[in-house]
């Protein structure tokens, strides 16, 4: 079964501890975005990766980090430096390398963290 | 700097109507542009995409419509379903290698009624 999943769907934390997010993807795809969703806001972008062992900063992404040491796998750390962190959490994929016509983007379920 | 607008939070039409969901953006270097739908709790789907070398895209009951000279594009739904009740995201984004970077507007609430 292909697809984007992200785990936990809830996760609640205190402040102040760090937490790692899942993302994994078997759609062969090359690139892996993470964004988060606030109410009332559009999506915006933390990290992105369009290789392994390669990645580029979002435009939110102060008190994040990330890893990209498989193709298939693309975890995204929320740091206690991370001033507001409750968020609806997405991952997403997309970008063959090989296509020359730009690729959509795909999502993952999402994970919701709660800091408390 | 908001890129990408979506100027209306929500949208309200009777079941069997037109859907018209607008979105305006600033970049005159976005050329591709995409529509997803999102249900709470839920990723969102990719629905229907254009590039800026077309001014329409249809698939179904969805067609989008780009007004380049405006910064304009326009998702029509025909006719409209309960089922399409969900936010509706409007993104672009612009050539720059294989930096395949979106911009989302903050979404459109659709609500079909019965």
């Amino acid at each position: 079964d292909g697809g984007i999943t992200q785990s936990p769907k809830y996760l609640f934390r205190k402040e102040g501890q760090n937490v790692t997010l899942s993302c994994e993807q078997n759609l062969n795809h090359d690139a892996m975005y993470w964004y988060r969703q606030d109410p009332g806001q559009g999506l915006r972008l933390i990290y992105y990766s369009q290789i392994v062992n390669d990645f580029q900063k979002g435009d939110i992404a102060e008190g994040y980090s990330v890893s990209r040491e498989k193709k298939e796998s693309f975890p995204l750390t929320v740091t206690s430096a991370q001033k507001n962190p409750t968020a609806f959490y997405l991952c997403a994929t997309g970008g063959h390398k090989q296509k020359v016509v730009r690729d959509t983007q795909y999502f993952g379920p999402g994970t919701r963290l709660t800091v408390l | 700097d908001q890129q990408v607008k979506q100027n209306s939070p929500s949208l309200s039409v009777q079941e069997g109507r037109i859907s018209i969901l607008n979105c305006d953006y600033t970049n005159s270097m976005f050329d591709y542009f995409l529509w997803y739908k999102k249900y709470p709790a839920e990723g969102p789907t990719f629905l229907i995409s254009i590039s800026s070398i077309k001014d329409k895209n249809e698939d179904g009951r969805f067609t989008v419509f780009l007004n380049k000279s405006a910064k304009h594009l326009s998702l029509h739904i025909v006719p409209s379903q309960p089922g399409d009740s969900a936010v509706y995201f409007c993104a672009a984004s612009a050539p720059g290698g294989s930096n395949y970077k979106l911009t989302f507007g903050k979404g459109t609430l659709l609500t079909v009624n019965p």
